[in-house]
């Protein structure tokens, strides 16, 4: 069965940097893009970005450009989300999911795993 | 980006009500949209998808329909399990965005 296990969770001081992986099982990894989400305290569910583990073809919210890079490992079957300059703003629980390889390519996000809290607090 | 306005924000409501939370789109996004059920402490779960197609396991209670770019979720009768928020995405173009959300809770 499809399985996305999360690290655990993490806490920052602001400006750091924190890097959650989410490891895959179950399918294709490569067959496959991988996308992040994350629920900010007293928020909605905010989109943050997505990954081709086929090409390596990223996409990015605009309001994280220049903050946020996803990468893949698939000699591991893992994904990175590493978001830097860390504010308290960014205190959330990140999700990622499993999604298409290629936008064009329309999918639903059946496959979540089950979240990283991470802490920004000085 | 693709604006999704949700509607609406907070629900009160009792067990054996009909519910319909509302989503719209800023631009077509043709069928390409999917409903989430998020429950404190846990991810998100797929409802529904394209619109109008309902996950495998997810009880016939629940429904989804479209008209343009408005797009709707049903809950025919609410039971205990359904006190949750629940979240529209459209999945038509990158960046892929979701609706604000819509508490549904006890009244």
């Amino acid at each position: 069965q499809v399985q996305l296990v999360q690290s655990g969770g993490e806490v920052r001081k602001p400006g750091a940097s924190v890097k959650v992986s989410c490891k895959a099982s179950g399918y294709s990894f490569d067959s496959y893009g991988i996308t992040w989400v994350r629920l900010v305290p007293g928020q909605g569910l905010e989109w943050m970005g997505w990954i081709s583990a086929y090409n390596g073809d990223t996409d990015y919210a605009q309001k994280l450009q220049g903050r946020v890079t996803l990468t893949t490992d698939t000699s591991t079957n893992t994904a990175y989300m590493e978001l830097r300059s860390l504010r308290s703003g960014d205190t959330a629980v990140y999700y990622c999911a499993r999604a298409t390889d290629m936008p064009t390519i329309k999918m639903e996000l059946r496959y979540w795993g089950q979240g990283t809290l991470v802490t920004v607090s000085s | 980006d693709i604006q999704m306005t949700q509607s609406p924000s907070t629900l009160s409501a009792s067990v054996g009500d009909r519910v319909t939370i509302t989503c719209r789109a800023s631009q077509t996004i043709s069928s390409w949209l999917a409903w989430y059920q998020q429950k404190p402490g846990k991810a998100p779960k797929l409802l529904v998808y394209r619109a109008s197609g309902l996950e495998s396991g997810v009880p016939s209670r629940f429904s989804g329909s479209a008209s343009g770019t408005e797009f709707t979720l049903t809950i025919t009768s609410l039971q205990p399990d359904d006190f949750a928020t629940y979240y529209c995405q459209q999945y038509n173009t990158l960046p892929w965005t979701f609706g604000q959300g819509t508490k549904v809770d006890i009244k």
